[in-house]
């Protein structure tokens, strides 16, 4: 089965830039898109189809993808984005998961 | 609005059965496919599988580990998603998220196939 993997944490200074990867076997050849999900709340997209923001979500987020892996970029982090990060991609009609990233701020 | 709102979880015992709802609103619920996510307690998220719209036949999809057991349908008149869970298993215990999918119009199905709206989750425990 097709499997996405992702660091289980990254931490980054406040104001700093802060990557996460998620990679698998030919992943470029997909799209890969991102989920945010705090604390007792439910995930909310951030980035689709690798590099597109839908509407609400900060400039500061932004995607890439390509090769055998996918990478969300936050800009200028803020206290507020430290979350839980999936990434998600699709493999014939199932739609596949990484195991997360918890993005810590400090 | 648009909203998705789960209800239907509660304990159950293994081997047991449950069937969880979720009620949209605020879009043309019968546009879309739709699906359901799960994240056991501490873990990550696990899609358990799809429904698709009229147009292309209610034609539904799931991940191995719930194939046989669980069954995902749709009632467009009500605005409806439902998940009949059988055989349930302690290993099932999580949140169930319904998710909005793709967006299909009767003759094209559109980019991006993504679950870009969320209920807030319904708990399922499993456990005797």
């Amino acid at each position: 089965s097709y499997e996405l993997t992702q660091p289980p944490s990254v931490s980054v200074s406040p104001g700093q830039t802060a990557s996460i990867t998620c990679s698998a076997d030919k992943l470029g050849e997909k799209y890969a898109c991102w989920y945010q999900q705090k604390p007792g709340q439910s995930p909310v997209l951030v980035i689709y189809e690798d590099t597109k923001r839908p509407s609400g979500i900060p400039e500061r987020f932004s995607g890439s993808n390509s090769g055998n892996t996918a990478t969300l970029t936050i800009s200028g982090t803020q206290a507020m984005d430290e979350a839980d990060y999936y990434c998600q991609a699709w493999d014939s009609s199932t739609a596949v998961f990484g195991g997360g990233t918890k993005l810590t701020v400090l | 609005e648009v909203q998705l709102v789960e209800s239907g979880g509660g304990l159950v015992q293994p081997g047991g059965s449950l069937r969880l709802s979720c009620a949209a609103s605020g879009f043309t619920f019968s546009d879309h496919y739709m699906d359901w996510v799960r994240q056991a307690p501490g873990k990550g998220l696990e899609w358990v599988g799809r429904t698709r719209n009229k147009a292309n036949s209610y034609s539904t999809e799931y991940a191995a580990s719930v194939k046989g057991r669980f069954t995902i349908s749709r009632d467009d008149s009500k605005n409806s998603l439902y998940l009949q869970m059988n055989s349930l298993k302690t290993e099932d215990t999580a949140v169930y998220y319904c998710a909005r999918g793709r967006y299909c119009s009767s003759t094209t199905c559109y980019s991006p196939d993504t679950f870009d709206i969320w209920g807030q989750g319904t708990m399922v425990t499993v456990s005797s």
